[in-house]
Order: structure tokens, then C-alpha cells, then sequence
């Protein structure tokens, strides 16, 4: 079975400043990595995916993620961030041949002015 | 147009009511998925189904029932509702290949009191 791990429950920045969200995950086979963003009382939005190649990965908004696959990780970076980034962000894996997505406990990303 | 939607968004009754939660998707995706978030944020998968096959079914007490009346649609029966069940739950979609995203609904806020 895999298993995520967000290790930090919340992120409080200030605009403009760097932000590294973590992310670990465990599995015997290959997987799928996903970023999946919440804003207050929404659904889940997709933030980036990893599926192959390139192991560095970058959304529409500024986002990037790198896969790690010695050290198991998927953290997310961005260089400068906004107050509209503050929200819940999601990381997730799929194993290779299973439907089932996994999430990590989620980390809350508060940008403060 | 809504790609995955879900009704009611909000829902208040009462402990030991049954109520549904329904689910349309109009993606053609092949796979639905319902999800629970609790109140710390964490996301746990419930049910998974594969046109119209389940597949997924994960350690949730028997008073929750899907039903999948076709692929499109992915309802939630809820029976003798407890305390412990107010949570929000998000219907998903996606095509049966693992590194496809999951596309989520906004969520149904269910309090029960």
C-alpha cells in the first residue's frame, strides 16, 4: 500500500517570500504524484501532476514540484507568494495499476500582507 | 457546465435520519469515487466504482450505500445518521488509467445534529 506524508500541518508566510510545502511518500511499486489545492469551502482543484520525464513539474500559477525518487518526496516550491495562494494544499499518489487515490493530511498555506 | 456536480451542497438533519447525496459527472469518465473530509481537513477515500462495478470499499460502516445507476452517476445513501458523520463529502471522477486526475465536485456539507 503507499502512504503520503505532509510534514508540516501549517505554513505561515508573508507575501512575497519563498515557500517549500513538504511531501513524502512511500510505495514498493511505481507511482503517480499529484498537488492538489483547496480554497476555503471548495472542491479540490489540480495543481500539477508527475507522471514521467522531466521529474521537475510546474503549474499555470507559479507552482513547481520536483520528484525525488531517492528520497521519496514530491515537495512543492513557489518563489514568491500571494495572498490568494492562501488555501489547503493536497499531496497525492496513485500506485501504477490501481484507481485509488491517496492524500496526505494536507498543509495550510497562510499568506499573510 | 459543472463537469462534476453534487446535491445538496449543504444538508442539516437530524441523528437517526437517512439521507442521499447524489452525484453526476459528464466527463465520460468510467470511474466515480466518493470521499469524506473531516473537520481536521484529512481526505479519506469511501467507495470506488468502475462502470458501474465496485471496486473500492474501504472500512466504512454499513449504513453508507453507493449506488451507481449508470456511469455518470455515483450516488451516497445514508442511513440512521450520527453525530460522527458530519463531515464533508466530495464525489469525484476520472478515466480508469492511474495517472489521469481525479476530477472532484465542490462537496456536500453534511452537519448532523
Amino acid at each position: 500500500a503507499q502512504s503520503v506524508t505532509q510534514l508540516d500541518s501549517q505554513v505561515p508566510v508573508f507575501e512575497e517570500a519563498p515557500v517549500e510545502l513538504r511531501c513524502n511518500y512511500s510505495s514498493s511499486v511505481s507511482v503517480y504524484l499529484f498537488w492538489y489545492v483547496q480554497y476555503p469551502n471548495q472542491g479540490l482543484q489540480l495543481l500539477l501532476k508527475y507522471l514521467s520525464g522531466s521529474t521537475l513539474v510546474e503549474s499555470i500559477n507559479g507552482f513547481e514540484a520536483e520528484f525525488n525518487k531517492s528520497q521519496t518526496s514530491f515537495h512543492l516550491r513557489k518563489p514568491s507568494v500571494h495572498i490568494s495562494d492562501t488555501a489547503e494544499y493536497f499531496c497525492a499518489v496513485r500506485r501504477g495499476n490501481n484507481n485509488d487515490m491517496r492524500f496526505g493530511a494536507g498543509t495550510r498555506l497562510t499568506v499573510k500582507p | 457546465d459543472t463537469a462534476v456536480s453534487q446535491t445538496p451542497k449543504y444538508l442539516v438533519t437530524q441523528m437517526g435520519n437517512d439521507k442521499s447525496i447524489k452525484c453526476e459527472q459528464n466527463l465520460g469518465h468510467d470511474t466515480m469515487y466518493w470521499y469524506k473530509q473531516d473537520s481536521k481537513k484529512f481526505l479519506k477515500i469511501m467507495f470506488s466504482y468502475n462502470n458501474k462495478e465496485l471496486i473500492i470499499n474501504e472500512t466504512v460502516p454499513n449504513r453508507f450505500s453507493p449506488k451507481s445507476p449508470d456511469k455518470a452517476h455515483l450516488n451516497l445513501h445514508i442511513n440512521s445518521l450520527e453525530l460522527g458523520d458530519s463531515a464533508v463529502y466530495f464525489c469525484a471522477s476520472s478515466t480508469g488509467n492511474s495517472g489521469n486526475t481525479i476530477y472532484f465536485g465542490e462537496g456536500s456539507w453534511l452537519t448532523v445534529v
